[in-house]
Formats: C-alpha cells, sequence, structure tokens
C-alpha cells in the first residue's frame, strides 16, 4: 500500500527562524511526484514545492526547500525566516498513477511574533 | 479568473435531503477530482474522472454519484444525506503527464444535521 506519514502533528515557530516538517512516505514506484501543500484558515489549499522523482537535486521556491532522499523515502520541508503569514496546516502529497494525490495527516504549523 | 471554482462553499442541511456540489475549471486540464476532508483535517480521494470518464472510484458510499457533463465540469452529488457526510469537500483538477500538479477549489463546507 502506498501511504504518507507526518509525525508532528503540531509544531511551532518563532518569527524569522527556520523549521523543517517532516515526511516520509512509501511506494514501489520509481517515477512520482511529491508536493507540499499549504492550508491556512480560508481553507484554500495552495501548492508550496513540487519535486520530481527522477530528480536528484532538491527543490526551492523563495525561502520554502525540501530535502528529498529517495533511498530513505523522506521528504522534508524547511522554511526558513518563517513569517506569520505561513502559519497553515501542512501536508506532505504523494502522486501515484491517474493523478490520484495520497495525503499525510498534516502538521499545524503555528509562526509566533 | 478562478481556475477552480466550487459552488457553494457553505452548504447546510438536513438529514434525508439530497444536495448537489458543483465545480468547473477553467484551465484546461482534462482530469478532475473530488476529495473529503474530515473533521480531524485528512483528505481523502473520492473520485477521478479524464475526459469524462470514471477512473478512480474509491470506497464511497453510492449515495455519493459525480457527473460530468464535460471535461470542464464535474459535480457531485448526494443522496439521502447522513450526519457522517458532513466535511469539506474539494473539488481538483490537474492535466494528466504533465508536471502532476493539482489545482484545488476553494471547498465546500457541508454541514448536515
Amino acid at each position: 500500500a502506498q501511504t504518507v506519514t507526518q509525525s508532528q502533528p503540531e509544531m511551532s515557530v518563532q518569527e524569522a527562524e527556520t523549521v523543517t516538517l517532516s515526511c516520509t512516505y512509501d511506494t514501489s514506484e520509481n517515477n512520482y511526484y511529491l508536493f507540499w501543500y499549504k492550508q491556512p484558515p480560508s481553507r484554500q489549499m495552495i501548492l508550496v514545492i513540487r519535486q520530481e522523482a527522477y530528480k536528484q537535486q532538491n527543490a526551492t521556491e523563495n525561502r520554502f526547500s525540501v530535502n528529498f532522499q529517495k533511498a530513505a523515502k523522506s521528504f522534508s520541508l524547511k522554511i526558513s525566516d518563517s513569517q506569520l503569514g505561513d502559519t497553515a496546516m501542512y501536508f506532505c502529497a504523494f502522486m501515484v498513477q491517474g493523478g490520484k494525490l495520497i495525503f499525510g495527516q498534516g502538521t499545524e504549523l503555528s509562526v509566533k511574533p | 479568473d478562478t481556475a477552480v471554482s466550487q459552488t457553494p462553499k457553505y452548504l447546510v442541511t438536513q438529514m434525508g435531503n439530497d444536495k448537489s456540489i458543483k465545480c468547473e475549471q477553467n484551465l484546461g486540464h482534462d482530469t478532475m477530482y473530488w476529495y473529503k476532508q474530515d473533521s480531524k483535517k485528512f483528505l481523502k480521494i473520492m473520485f477521478s474522472y479524464n475526459n469524462k470518464e470514471l477512473i478512480i472510484n474509491e470506497t464511497v458510499p453510492n449515495r455519493f454519484s459525480p457527473k460530468s457533463p464535460d471535461k470542464a465540469h464535474l459535480n457531485l452529488h448526494i443522496n439521502s444525506l447522513e450526519l457522517g457526510d458532513s466535511a469539506v469537500y474539494f473539488c481538483a483538477s490537474s492535466q494528466r503527464g504533465q508536471r502532476g500538479e493539482a489545482f484545488f477549489g476553494q471547498g465546500t463546507r457541508l454541514t448536515v444535521v
């Protein structure tokens, strides 16, 4: 079975500091996509960053970067210079054949002033 | 212009009623999805359509019936609503074979009383 696990239900960080959210997954596929989505209180699902499994280079989008360890099936998200607007639920997701997304349980991140 | 739009955003109804949620995407994508987010914020796929053809049908009660009149629209009809159907329902779309990213609607919060 393909699964995604986020082991940190809640995290908090001080504004301007760095925080890392963990994610592990399980699959027997070789080519796939991994994503981090952000869900603020507005409920909208917003794509933060994506990673193609065949790319060894870790994806980066401004203050957001990932540490992708394919052999370990680990896909953590690092947020640098945390801002109050980063407060949200963060979901790690894995895309399987047909475009179906399998989500982790989510990590509730609070950025404190 | 909203890329994926759902209506209504909020829906409160009594047990036993029948209701529909509509979804439209203007991204030209060929695949659309319905996801359910439960009270613990866990997201799970319900259905997926590719070019109006049902391709994913997870274990969902047959009271839920999706309909795709064309590839830009995917509606969800729910018969005989039950208290346990209360959740947030998200529509999403993607283009198969192109980087995999799914775009989400703003969600419909369904409350069954």
